[in-house]
């Protein structure tokens, strides 16, 4: 298993500014995941991070919009950019701990996102 | 494509009473299966899996899901509910890739 934890737990931004939020697990892993949860609703992946090379994102989503940093096995980050009230979810971060050949996923405890 | 369907957004069941969640996939062979629970503002902490073997999984809090191949089914179980267990429920797909996917959950309410 791994444990995951998020910073921050929760933020009320306004919009047109930027947040980043750190995502930092207890182990060296491969893949990364994040994801957004809208309210009511189920996970949406946002992207997938390996460390060391660009994200690869998922329809819908663009690097403009969500950059994500992946210095090293342990760490992301992801920037929610210029944002607007639709961008009011929790994002979470995710990680896989063996080689993407279907292991577990888990999660850590999400960051509350409020734009007004 | 692959997908997953919970076809109950929400159940009511009392506390001490049995529950069980459908979890239904769409895909050629057979996938690694997951149980996720996520309790209110919480992140999502995973009750068990199934990549082979004995098709009854035992999970923690004590869930346990059983896996049909002939009717493409994954449906959780709990033989007595506790209030504590009023959360929502994802099932979720991996067809061993990397990409996990995600059903749309299910609502668990307790009733004393």
């Amino acid at each position: 298993s791994a444990v995951i934890s998020q910073k921050p737990s929760r933020d009320i931004c306004q919009r047109g500014t930027s947040l980043t939020i750190q995502c930092q697990v207890d182990s060296q892993v491969t893949m990364m995941f994040w994801y957004r949860q809208q309210p009511g609703q189920s996970l949406t992946l946002i992207a997938t991070a390996n460390q060391g090379s660009e994200a690869t994102y998922e329809s819908g989503f663009v690097i403009d919009k969500f950059p994500i940093s992946r210095p090293n096995l342990t760490f992301s980050t992801l920037t929610v950019s210029n944002m607007s009230p639709e961008d009011s979810s929790i994002y979470l971060c995710s990680v896989e701990t063996a080689g993407g050949q279907g292991d577990t996923q888990y999660f850590g405890p999400g960051t509350r996102l409020t734009v007004l | 494509a692959q997908s997953v369907t919970q076809p109950d957004i929400h159940i009511t069941v009392s506390e001490g009473a049995s529950l069980e969640l459908r979890c239904n996939y769409s895909y050629g062979a057979t996938p690694y299966l997951f149980w996720y629970v996520q309790s209110p503002g919480q992140g999502l902490q995973l009750l068990l899996k199934y990549f082979s073997g004995d098709t009854l999984v035992q999970g923690i809090k004590g869930f346990e899901a059983e896996f049909k191949r002939s009717q493409s089914s994954f449906n959780l179980r709990k033989p007595s509910v506790h209030w504590s267990d009023a959360a929502e429920y994802f099932c979720a797909v991996n067809t061993g890739g990397f990409k996990t996917i995600f059903g749309a959950g299910t609502r668990l309410f307790v009733k004393a």
